[in-house]
């Protein structure tokens, strides 16, 4: 069945990057999309990038000087690696199989804290 | 870009009772538009995508309609279960609304 698992830090300083691996499986990654979608604390969700099955990349604009999402095919693996974090960056951070245009599967997310 | 308004941000009713919640687009969507459920401390699910068609395994209880800029999302005969936050999400630029809490009276 269709699954992804986010993995990372769950502690980071300001001003540090953020580094995040979704591992999936039920899925080639060759054939369908994945997203990072993240969550502040008690707040809405924010769309942050994608990466499509022919390996290109679309960013969320606001966030697009600081994002990078990469993959490795043979590991089944996406990567999310975002610079400059600051304390409002602090979220739970989901990856999803983007289907189209819309999320149909998401990952448990991850807790990521930005602090000293 | 398109900006999604979601209402009301929170919502009480009983069980057995039918919920609906509102999103309003900014602009035509086109029924470009899907509705997730959030239960507490869990992931988001996907419930409705291309406005109105019920994703697999999701109680025929949720509906989705809408045209233009209104979109709704019906439940009928509210279950215990069914407590949770709602958001919808429009596929230009995957905007999504900010949510709607719903809890039982």
């Amino acid at each position: 069945q269709v699954q992804l698992k986010e993995s990372g830090p769950g502690l980071v300083q300001p001003s540090q990057t953020l580094s995040l691996t979704c591992t999936v499986s039920g899925f080639s990654l060759t054939s369908n999309s994945v997203s990072w979608v993240r969550q502040p604390p008690g707040k809405g969700l924010e769309w942050m990038g994608a990466i499509w099955s022919g390996g290109s990349t679309d960013y969320n604009s606001a966030l697009k000087s600081r994002l990078s999402i990469s993959r490795d095919t043979s590991k089944s693996q996406v990567f999310l690696k975002m610079n400059s974090l600051q304390t409002e960056d602090t979220a739970i951070y989901f990856c999803t199989r983007l289907q189209w245009y819309y999320f149909d599967y998401w990952g448990q997310g991850v807790m990521v804290t930005v602090s000293s | 870009d398109i900006r999604m308004t979601q209402s009301p941000a929170s919502l009480s009713a009983s069980l057995g009772e039918t919920v609906n919640i509102e999103c309003l687009a900014s602009e035509d969507i086109y029924s470009d538009l899907a509705w997730y459920q959030q239960k507490p401390g869990k992931s988001p699910q996907l419930l409705i995508y291309n406005a109105n068609s019920l994703q697999n395994g999701v109680p025929s209880r949720f509906s989705g309609s809408g045209s233009g800029t209104q979109y709704s999302l019906k439940i009928n005969s509210l279950q215990s279960e069914d407590v949770a936050t709602y958001f919808c999400q429009q596929y230009n630029n995957y905007t999504f609304g900010a949510g709607t809490k719903l809890e039982l009276k």
